[in-house]
């Protein structure tokens, strides 16, 4: 499959463990977010977004949290599957974030 | 409902040579978006089309091209091939473009580019 990013930060759990991953954005100005998720050999796909007038929203199993003030944004992905296993980027505005490699372990 | 279509999924060119990609957008989306991914940058964006006006575009050169037809079909052209140009070329289409929030982009597969 493809292998899109060398030396990604990785992030390894356990099936069923929930799983946060972190994202640090340079633009204060920013005002949209999105998280990615990209499986091996496929395009991205659309997980969740937010604006920057919203703190915290929530989709089916994943959670995603904008912190203005630290400039950061998280995805948290509750009960994490197999299926779960990816790169998971970050997108501020039409900036993209290297991605971090979930692995989940059965 | 079928999904964005990119053709040809592989490709190998030489240096200096051009290339033309294809990418089918998802019936009633009118906005195309182009992104070059690498290991080394990453997810880039390249440009936007929207109702086959170009819309956005990225910090590129110039050999990087785009257009966009009344049926919404969109293709990318790189001129004078050179080797840091060999990446996956990924292009997206929704609705309305991917600044309207809550307006979901969809990826296509890609087109992975080797450039020898």
């Amino acid at each position: 499959g493809e292998n899109v990013g060398l030396h990604l930060p990785t992030l390894s759990v356990q099936e069923g463990d929930n799983s946060i991953i972190n994202c640090a954005y340079s633009n204060s100005a920013s005002d949209y977010f999105i998280w990615y998720k990209q499986e091996s050999g496929k395009g991205p796909q659309f997980i969740i977004d937010i604006r920057s007038n919203m703190d915290k929203r929530q989709g089916q199993r994943v959670t995603v949290l904008l912190n203005k003030t630290v400039k950061h944004l998280s995805l948290q992905i509750a009960a994490t599957q197999p299926g779960d296993s990816a790169v998971y980027f970050c997108a501020e505005g039409l900036t993209f974030g290297k991605g971090t490699l979930l692995t989940v372990n059965p | 409902k079928a999904g964005v279509t990119q053709t040809p999924r592989y490709l190998i060119k030489t240096r200096g040579q051009q290339v033309t990609l294809s990418c089918s957008p998802i019936s009633g989306h009118r906005s195309v978006s182009w992104y070059q991914q690498t290991p080394g940058q990453g997810l880039q964006f390249l440009f936007e089309y929207f109702s086959e006006t170009q819309r956005n575009k990225g910090n590129f050169p110039g050999r990087f091209s785009g257009r966009q037809f009344s049926n919404s079909r969109s293709e990318m052209n790189v001129s004078t091939l050179e080797l840091g140009d060999s990446a996956l070329y990924l292009c997206a289409s929704s609705l309305a473009g991917w600044a309207v929030a809550y307006n979901e982009q969809f990826f296509g597969p890609g087109t992975r580019l080797t450039v020898l």
